[in-house]
């Protein structure tokens, strides 16, 4: 089955100063890998995603890219505030079918933005 | 719509005893899923369902049973609790094109 692997496990940056979150697979299947945002006692929160046939992805201060030869794809925070320290989850499925139930999650990413 | 409905919040259960985690979505979702969360371990999938009928094993399904009767409901089903089984509980659910949504979580502790 698919096996996420995630790093860093901690990540301490100043605001206003980038963030990049890695994750690699192992199922070369996979073709869907969102990006989930826990903070304390919340629920995860979805905040992007990516499919197989795109390389990178925007949305405001978030990226994400993915590079399918090598099985990896990463998160890029610019310009970070407090308000983006959290828990930070990439996940890898195959998508577009029955088998998009089966998301597996990396075991987290906690970000600390310092003021 | 309510999203994602998760019954009880927290839950306290001895050693042996035997409970119904409640799931419900009015999204019309196909896929539902339940995840264990621990410290340290992320999010571990338990069972999932890609539609009423059809469910399937994620990687920790021992001792935990689900059924999907409908679309809108996915219980989870502790047959008889173990203090390892001690963990927040998360339902989620999502239309086939697009990630999930999650509810509210449910706080168990295994005494």
């Amino acid at each position: 089955g698919e096996n996420v692997e995630q790093h860093p496990s901690t990540l301490s940056v100043q605001e206003g100063d980038s963030a990049v979150i890695k994750c690699t697979y192992s199922d070369s299947a996979s073709n869907y890998f969102p990006w989930y945002k826990q903070e304390l006692g919340k629920r995860p929160q979805l905040i992007i995603d990516i499919r197989s046939n795109v390389g990178e992805k925007k949305d405001q201060r978030i990226a994400v890219t993915l590079n399918k030869t090598a099985k990896h794809f990463s998160l890029h925070i610019t310009e970070t505030q407090p308000e983006d320290s959290a828990v930070y989850f990439c996940a890898a499925t195959l998508g577009y079918g029955g088998s998009q139930g089966n998301l597996i999650f990396g075991k987290g990413t906690k970000l600390s933005v310092k003021p | 719509n309510a999203g994602v409905t998760q019954t009880p919040k927290f839950q306290v259960l001895k050693t042996g005893q035997s409970m119904t985690l409640q799931c419900a979505q009015d999204m019309n979702h196909e896929y539902m899923s339940w995840y264990r969360q621990d410290p340290g371990m992320g999010l571990r999938l338990i069972h999932y369902s890609v539609g009423a009928g059809i469910t399937d094993q994620g990687e920790v399904p021992n001792g935990y049973n689900v059924s999907r009767s409908t679309t809108e409901d996915f219980p989870l089903r502790l047959l008889s609790a173990a203090p390892s089984q001690t963990s927040v509980y998360f339902c989620a659910s999502s239309p086939s094109s697009s990630g999930y949504t999650f509810g509210s979580g449910t706080r168990l502790t295994v005494v």
